[in-house]
């Protein structure tokens, strides 16, 4: 059974920093590009960035670029996202997902239950 | 503003059928496969459709989608109290390198 389990949310100053982790597992994750996403209370979804099997190729989306961070470990099965220079605007469930494939262009096959992440001061 | 557009919302009573459009561009949606995701009340999204038309196992076939163009479509038949969620369409854009989703229509059965 394929699971992804998010972790690393939490309240950070605006200014600040936070790392979220996805561990995966039930799945041969080093075969699988993934991704994030984030949902802002109340709103709907925006993906954030995605990183290549090989962690070789990531792509963002502008409102992540120049702050964010996307990588892998694919000996520990465990997708990270650096967040720096946090907003207000940042504020939102980040979810970790799995495309169905090595593709960033195909869709997400799986989702974690996500991590919330408040920036307030 | 989302870059695919959805209606905010839609409704109909149990049994009956609702549609839900989805409108993007020749980079996004004319271009590239279109996926449908349900998010019910307080959980994460999962995935509907697949590459336009394609049910997941365990997806029940009252649910379908089709493309024409730059526009997708979602259907909803024989609509049961279980159907009310957020649905929301999505799609890589070529222009953009970016995956692009709608800004999602929740579905309220009357």
């Amino acid at each position: 059974e394929v699971q992804l389990l998010e972790s690393g949310g939490g309240l950070v100053q605006p200014g600040g920093s936070l790392r979220l982790s996805c561990a995966a597992s039930g799945f041969t994750f080093s075969s699988y590009a993934m991704s994030w996403v984030r949902q802002a209370p109340g709103k709907g979804l925006e993906w954030v960035s995605a990183i290549s099997i090989s962690g070789g190729s990531t792509y963002f989306a502008d409102s992540a670029k120049g702050r964010f961070t996307i990588s892998r470990d694919n000996s520990k099965n465990t997708l990270y996202l650096q967040m720096n220079s946090l907003r207000a605007e940042d504020t939102a469930v980040y979810y970790c997902a799995k495309f169905k494939d090595t593709a960033i262009v195909h869709y997400f096959d799986y989702w974690g239950q996500g991590t919330l992440v408040t920036v307030s001061s | 503003q989302s870059v695919l557009s959805q209606p905010p919302s839609v409704s109909a009573a149990p049994g009956q059928r609702v549609t839900i459009s989805c409108s993007g561009s020749s980079s996004n949606i004319g271009n590239n496969y279109v996926s449908w995701y349900q998010q019910l009340p307080g959980t994460a999204p999962k995935l509907l459709i697949y590459d336009n038309n394609k049910r997941p196992s365990g997806i029940p076939d009252r649910f379908s989608g089709s493309k024409s163009g730059t526009s997708a479509t979602l259907g909803i038949t024989g609509l049961q109290t279980g159907d009310e969620a957020d649905y929301y369409c999505g799609a890589w854009d070529t222009s953009l390198s970016a995956w692009v989703f709608g800004g999602g229509t929740k579905v309220t059965v009357l």
